[in-house]
């Protein structure tokens, strides 16, 4: 049983497009993220939601949407894509706001 | 203030041998230290945490030791094998505000 999935797990798209992520947890958690990992490797966090509600909204364009349309899914959608946006992409959830459950992550690549 | 500043950038050790991962901190608010390991093509998993109450915590063959003092915390690896060559990272948190600091991470690399 996957504890966190993402899809797709490599997406490959053209400068300007929009594209989306999707994110499931059947962990019964309350709490969702999404992190962007560069090609550094360093983590960065983008979105938090608990219970469905936005509470972390970092300085990320406004070229990205998070949704969640229940506690189990959060789903992330990039507008108008850039060169720079090519990074792997973690959607992650928590119980409490602790100990963090990464799925396994989305390469995008943007030509 | 909100930076955890991790080092090293990476490392290599023999097998068997204990490599030490060290990260600092400067907000004293922060009261959640995990460390998370990641291979190639995977997500960060939980590895060990530990809280401030504590001066270190023991996993396995994984040990967290905390200066709170110091504003430091390490990760020790005792018995290195080949298996634990991964990206290691150190995090730090506050309780309630849902949000991981990360740390640079530690590429490691056991011979065997």
């Amino acid at each position: 049983d996957t504890a966190v999935s993402q899809t797709p797990k490599y997406l490959v798209t053209q400068m300007g497009n929009d594209k989306s992520i999707k994110c499931e947890q059947n962990l019964g958690h309350d709490t969702m993220y999404w992190y962007k990992q560069d090609s550094k490797k360093f983590l960065k966090i983008m979105f938090s939601y608990n219970n469905k509600e936005l509470i972390i909204n970092e300085t990320v364009p406004n070229r990205f949407s998070p949704k969640s349309p229940d506690k189990a899914h959060l789903n992330l959608h990039i507008n108008s894509l850039e060169l720079g946006d090519s990074a792997v992409y973690f959607c992650a959830s928590s119980p409490r706001s602790d100990t963090q459950y990464f799925g396994p992550g989305t390469r995008l690549t943007v030509l | 203030q909100q930076q955890v500043k991790q080092s090293p950038q990476s490392l290599i050790v023999q097998k068997g041998g204990i490599p030490i991962i060290n990260c600092a901190y400067e907000n004293t608010a922060f009261d959640y230290f995990p460390w998370y390991q990641q291979f190639p093509g995977k997500g960060p998993a939980l590895l060990i945490a530990i809280r401030p109450d504590v001066s270190e915590k023991k996993e396995g063959r994984f040990t967290i030791s905390f200066n709170k003092s110091a504003k430091q915390f390490s990760l020790h690896i005792m018995d290195s094998q080949p298996g634990d060559s991964a990206t290691y990272f150190c995090a730090a948190s506050t309780s309630g505000t849902y949000k991981y600091i990360f740390g640079t991470g530690t590429r490691l690399k056991v011979l065997a």
